[in-house]
């Protein structure tokens, strides 16, 4: 088994910081992602990796940055935090070469926009 | 840009009883369902998945795949309180089958 782990489980911004958010997983998956979910509704897409050295943008990228620094780890920046904005972002990682493969999600950040 | 519907929005069932929750895609290409379930406070876990036509089952959950409408449903029978969570219904395609499409969830309350 593994798991993954997201830095901060909570975190409090300003409006206009830049906020980093952090994730790591033991699995040796190759592919990562990055989604936000707002209110418990849906997860929407905002940055993937399919493998090390690799960046792609998912439908809600704009506003943020991504930067897979080693196969085990996945950052995403949040460029300029939003007033009042509050959502949870959730980490997920899946094995490689696997089209089809269950994605695993960490326990999540929750963003809380002063 | 494919979009995942989810129906109903919100679902409230007896003890025992027996829930049924829906999805489509819009995306003709899609041609793998997933569902997962997320309890409240934690992350989602994948509970089932399917591509072929038909149903397929796993204790009280069944899962039902229309490859022609893009449709899936998900049915618990017997449901018990430790099923109140939010089903997300995701649809992935092709040779992206590493990319999901979530759908807005469906909130059950099993009501005790």
């Amino acid at each position: 088994g593994g798991i993954i782990t997201q830095t901060p489980k909570f975190l409090i911004g300003q409006e206009g910081q830049k906020l980093t958010l952090k994730c790591q997983q033991n699995f040796n998956h190759d592919t990562m992602y990055w989604y936000r979910q707002d209110s418990g509704k849906g997860l929407r897409l905002i940055y993937y990796s399919i493998t090390e050295n690799d960046l792609q943008k998912g439908d809600l990228s704009e506003g943020y940055d991504a930067s897979r620094e080693k196969k085990s780890s996945f950052s995403l920046t949040v460029t300029s935090a939003q007033k009042n904005e509050m959502a949870v972002f959730l980490c997920a990682s899946t094995p490689g070469g696997a089209n089809y493969a269950e994605q695993f999600f960490g326990p999540g950040t929750r963003l809380t926009v002063l | 840009q494919q979009k995942v519907q989810q129906s109903p929005e919100s679902l409230i069932v007896p003890e025992g009883g027996m829930a049924s929750l829906n999805c489509t895609s819009s995306d003709r290409n899609v041609d793998y369902f997933w569902w997962y379930r997320q309890h409240s406070g934690k992350s989602p876990k994948m509970l089932m998945s399917i591509f072929s036509n038909g149903e397929k089952e796993e204790g009280r959950f069944t899962v039902h795949l229309n490859k022609a409408s893009l449709h899936t449903s998900l049915h618990i029978r017997d449901s018990q309180p430790s099923d109140s969570a939010l089903y997300l219904c995701a649809a992935s395609s092709g040779n992206m089958g590493y990319k999901l499409t979530f759908g807005t969830g469906t909130s059950l309350l099993v009501d005790p």
